[in-house]
């Protein structure tokens, strides 16, 4: 079965960099790319950057373009997420999911659990 | 960035009641509309993709509807495992989300 298995809980000082990564398993990753969603507590959900697992094209919102970069490792079927500059306003929960080759027309299928990322001095 | 605003921000029915979510783009999306679940402390799981297409899996008491700029999720007879928010995601480019409806127990 598809599974998406994200890194655990990241506590970083403002100024710090993280990186998140989400290991998929059960399907061909290079047929698909992954997305990064960020929701902060208690709020809606953000759309990050897309990556396409088969070529390495890259899109990111225009909110964390300059902070971000996502990669993939197709050894390990492994999508990354790294943020830099980290801001007080970076706590969140990210999630990777699962969606299309292509970045339009794509729903999100699969999603990983979750890392939460806090940021805090 | 198309913006997406869905109304209401939150509901209160009951069981058994038909529930009927919407969704406005900011510009034309054609039917690039998807539409998502979330329970507390948990992963969005996808409904609805292209507007209208029940995703594998989807009870069929959910559908959707709509092109261009309007779209709606109906859950025709809610039930208790529904309680839950709901976002649209356009998916015409960059995609951005809808700020979530809250469907809670009256």
């Amino acid at each position: 079965q598809v599974q998406l298995l994200q890194s655990g809980v990241e506590v970083k000082k403002p100024g710090a960099s993280v990186k998140v990564s989400c290991e998929a398993s059960g399907y061909s990753f290079s047929t698909f790319g992954v997305i990064w969603v960020r929701q902060a507590p208690g709020q809606g959900l953000e759309w990050m950057g897309w990556i396409s697992a088969y070529n390495g094209d890259t899109k990111y919102a225009e909110r964390v373009q300059g902070r971000v970069t996502l990669t993939t490792d197709s050894s390990t079927s492994t999508a990354h997420m790294e943020l830099r500059s980290l801001r007080s306003e970076d706590t969140a929960t990210y999630f990777c999911a699962r969606v299309g080759r292509t970045l339009s027309g794509s729903g999100a299928d699969y999603w990983g659990q979750g890392t939460l990322v806090i940021v805090s001095s | 960035d198309i913006q997406m605003t869905q109304s209401p921000s939150s509901l209160s029915a009951s069981i058994g009641d038909r529930v009927t979510i919407t969704c406005r783009a900011s510009q034309s999306i054609d039917d690039y509309l998807n539409w998502y679940q979330q329970k507390p402390g948990k992963a969005p799981k996808l409904l609805i993709f292209a507007a209208s297409y029940l995703q594998s899996g989807v009870p069929l008491r959910f559908s959707g509807s709509g092109s261009g700029t309007d779209f709606t999720l109906t859950i025709s007879s809610l039930q208790p495992e529904d309680f839950a928010t709901y976002f649209c995601q356009q998916s015409y480019n960059n995609p951005t989300f809808g700020q979530g409806t809250k469907v809670e127990i009256k």
